[in-house]
């Protein structure tokens, strides 16, 4: 069955790191990947897309790679702030338009 | 430029009573979605709409129906409700018409509990 995985439910860094969240998958064959960033009492927003023939994309901190031949994504934050502390969520989005969230992670920046 | 925006913001039911979460997007997206996120998981598709006129199910459909009413508006109704429905909805739309979706944009949330 189609599983996606995002790697420890809590991750805890120190201000100025980098940060690097996981998310793995079987059984899927996305035509792109995205992540988005949650806030505790509301909706997800949308933070960067990677189709499947990229392998890296970046914005200001932000650096996703994608893998399909390890079907894994790598997201990155880097010089990471206080402000950054959020839950992370990663989306599989295939041909047919079907969209798959993970669980997500929740990162927690200390200062 | 709202964005989404859903009503209610919060909602208590009884067991068998029905409701209707509504839906709106002033962005003239073609696509419309209605997701349930329990505590510490993800989010799971219930029903989406590629265009106006029609509507898909998700992951987990059952115990819901949808409309979309016209371009702009995308509803969710419970029938009889149920326990196991308590949860956060969230509401979203995206720009691309057909099969492939692109990025999201999320209402606030509606908070439901099913006693």
């Amino acid at each position: 069955s189609q599983k996606i995985e995002q790697n420890s439910e809590a991750l805890n860094i120190q201000e100025g790191k980098t940060a690097t969240l996981t998310c793995n998958y079987t059984n899927y064959s996305p035509a792109y990947l995205q992540w988005y960033r949650q806030d505790p009492g509301r909706g997800p927003v949308f933070l960067l897309l990677i189709r499947e023939n990229e392998k890296e994309k970046r914005k200001e901190r932000l650096k996703v790679t994608f893998d399909t031949t390890l079907k894994q994504s790598l997201f990155h934050i880097t010089a990471s702030q206080p402000a950054d502390s959020a839950t992370y969520l990663c989306a599989l989005i295939t041909n047919a338009g079907k969209s798959t969230f993970g669980d997500g992670t929740t990162l927690t920046v200390k200062p | 430029n709202a964005g989404v925006t859903q009503t209610p913001k919060f909602q208590v039911l009884k067991t068998g009573q029905s409701m209707t979460l509504q839906c709106a997007q002033d962005m003239n997206h073609n696509s419309m979605y209605w997701y349930r996120q329990d505590p510490g998981m993800g989010l799971r598709l219930i029903y989406y709409s590629a265009s106006e006129g029609t509507t898909d199910k998700g992951e987990v459909p059952n115990g819901y129906n949808v409309s979309r009413l016209n371009k702009r508006e995308f509803s969710l109704r419970l029938e009889s409700a149920a326990p196991s429905q308590t949860s956060v909805y969230f509401c979203a739309s995206s720009r691309t018409s057909g099969k492939v979706a692109d990025t999201q944009y999320f209402g606030p949330g509606t908070r439901l509990t099913v006693l």
